[in-house]
């Protein structure tokens, strides 16, 4: 079945330090990629997604790029902040039908000043 | 933009007696809804599909006797936790569909999450 790995926390960096989290996937068909964030008390909210190959999301300064020939969807932000300390989740969809999403088992990121 | 609004975000209960989590999508219609379960430093886990005046869709290894989920209607989705045990304590998550897009193009939004204790 699809499935989502990604790398294991927690990752602690200092405030503008360049941050990578490595996701790689497995799927039968030709899924969408999605990173979501989880904020301290709070659900889980889209941060960004990419619909094909080549594909590149991006938001609030994070990107990941859709590379299917190393089915990879890394997340990668330049100078991180301490508000962006949360729990990361690589998820992809196959959209074919009713389809929920398969997670990755979240990345714990900490941010210090 | 599409909200989902889960309640409560946090309850404590004792061993036996039953939980029941609502999940309410507040400016969309969600012809679906899915319920996840969120193990300690471990992803989440599908638990159930649920869809609008039919019976819910259980994965493998979820029993449908203890984790009753109804969909009575389009904006609104229930899991109840019968006869809870501590190995039930969890945050329990629920996604709607709906919003915008079409069919399997629509997106899907959160609820804020359940934090369940039973004691």
């Amino acid at each position: 079945g699809d499935s989502v790995t990604q790398m294991e926390g927690p990752v602690t960096l200092s405030e503008e330090a360049f941050l990578t989290i490595n996701c790689t996937y497995t799927a039968t068909g030709y899924p969408s990629l999605f990173w979501y964030v989880q904020y301290p008390g709070e659900g889980l909210q889209l941060l960004l997604k990419a619909t094909k190959a080549d594909d590149k999301g991006s938001n609030k300064g994070f990107e990941a790029t859709y590379r299917k020939e190393t089915t990879s969807f890394h997340l990668e932000k330049g100078s991180v902040q301490v508000s962006d300390s949360a729990v990361y989740f690589c998820a992809l969809r196959t959209l074919s039908g009713n389809t929920p999403l398969v997670f990755g088992k979240g990345t714990r990121l900490s941010v210090i000043a | 933009g599409a909200v989902v609004s889960q309640h409560p975000s946090w309850v404590i209960c004792k061993s036996g007696t039953s939980v029941k989590i609502e999940c309410r999508s507040l400016d969309f219609q969600a012809t679906t809804m899915f319920w996840y379960r969120q193990f300690p430093k471990q992803s989440l886990m599908l638990m159930a599909t649920s869809n609008e005046g039919s019976k819910a869709t259980y994965e493998q290894g979820v029993e449908k006797d203890k984790f009753l989920i109804n969909h009575a209607s389009l904006t609104l989705s229930t899991l109840t936790v019968t006869s809870a045990h501590p190995e039930d304590s969890s945050f329990y998550i629920c996604s709607a569909r709906g919003g915008g897009g079409q069919g399997a193009n629509s997106p899907l939004h959160f609820g804020n999450g359940t934090r369940l204790t039973v004691t």
